[in-house]
């Protein structure tokens, strides 16, 4: 199956730092997420980014679908960002709804 | 109630026990899921449902049993369970299957096996 990488595994930023964390995948894909896990497990969509790039505040992603690479840009981070970012993706050409997740960059933020 | 909302959060169960996790989502989707979140692992599919019907199995031990009694609404049946069956139990929601849809996540159920 599909196999999805996430880089790095653990970042430890000071407050206001910026960040880029990355997905590799090995395959096409018709479907990107990136989620933000909090410490209470609640998984939070952040972008559904199957290729280009999309803003939504401090946070930004792209995916350059071709390159089969996805970057999840953080600016001025906050220690509320903590917690673990997972990219989710789905084979090209399935329908059935089989999401891959990779196993996560834990974030922590210190104030 | 609004999104995804999963029942009971936390549930600490014997392996004898019989229980059920409820989700039911409120964003009129078709599509339901069911993952297992183990310490240290990422997010492993379990269940798929689309209109009601299941479209994947992952190879789930039968100790879990599925059902989709309609769109809104999923259930994980659970017995006989094992302590390595102690987990984050994560339901989701999309419009449909097929790989165009975003997924939403409700807040998890938190299972202990003793």
């Amino acid at each position: 199956g599909i196999q999805v990488e996430q880089s790095p595994p653990d970042l430890i930023l000071q407050e206001g730092a910026n960040s880029t964390l990355r997905c590799n995948f090995s395959d096409s894909v018709n479907n990107l997420q990136w989620f933000h896990q909090n410490p209470w497990g609640q998984l939070i969509n952040l972008f559904y980014i199957p290729s280009g790039t999309k803003q939504n505040g401090r946070l930004s992603a792209t995916t350059v679908a071709t390159e089969r690479y996805s970057l999840l840009y953080i600016s001025s981070s906050q220690t509320t960002d903590s917690g673990v970012y997972f990219c989710a993706v789905e084979p090209y050409n399935t329908n059935a709804g089989k999401s891959t997740f990779g196993d996560g960059t834990t974030l922590t933020v210190k104030p | 109630e609004t999104g995804v909302t999963q029942t009971p959060r936390h549930l600490v169960m014997g392996m004898t026990n019989k229980k059920s996790l409820k989700c039911e989502q409120h964003l009129g989707h078709n599509a339901m899921y069911w993952y297992k979140q183990s310490a240290k692992k990422p997010l492993e599919l379990m269940f798929v449902y689309n209109f009601k019907e299941q479209t994947e199995n992952n190879s789930v031990p039968s100790r879990f049993s599925p059902e989709c009694p309609n769109s809104s609404h999923l259930f994980l049946h659970l017995h006989t369970l094992q302590p390595e069956d102690s987990a984050l139990y994560l339901c989701a929601s999309s419009q449909e299957t097929g790989g165009i849809d975003e997924q939403y996540f409700g807040p998890g159920t938190r299972l202990t096996v003793t």
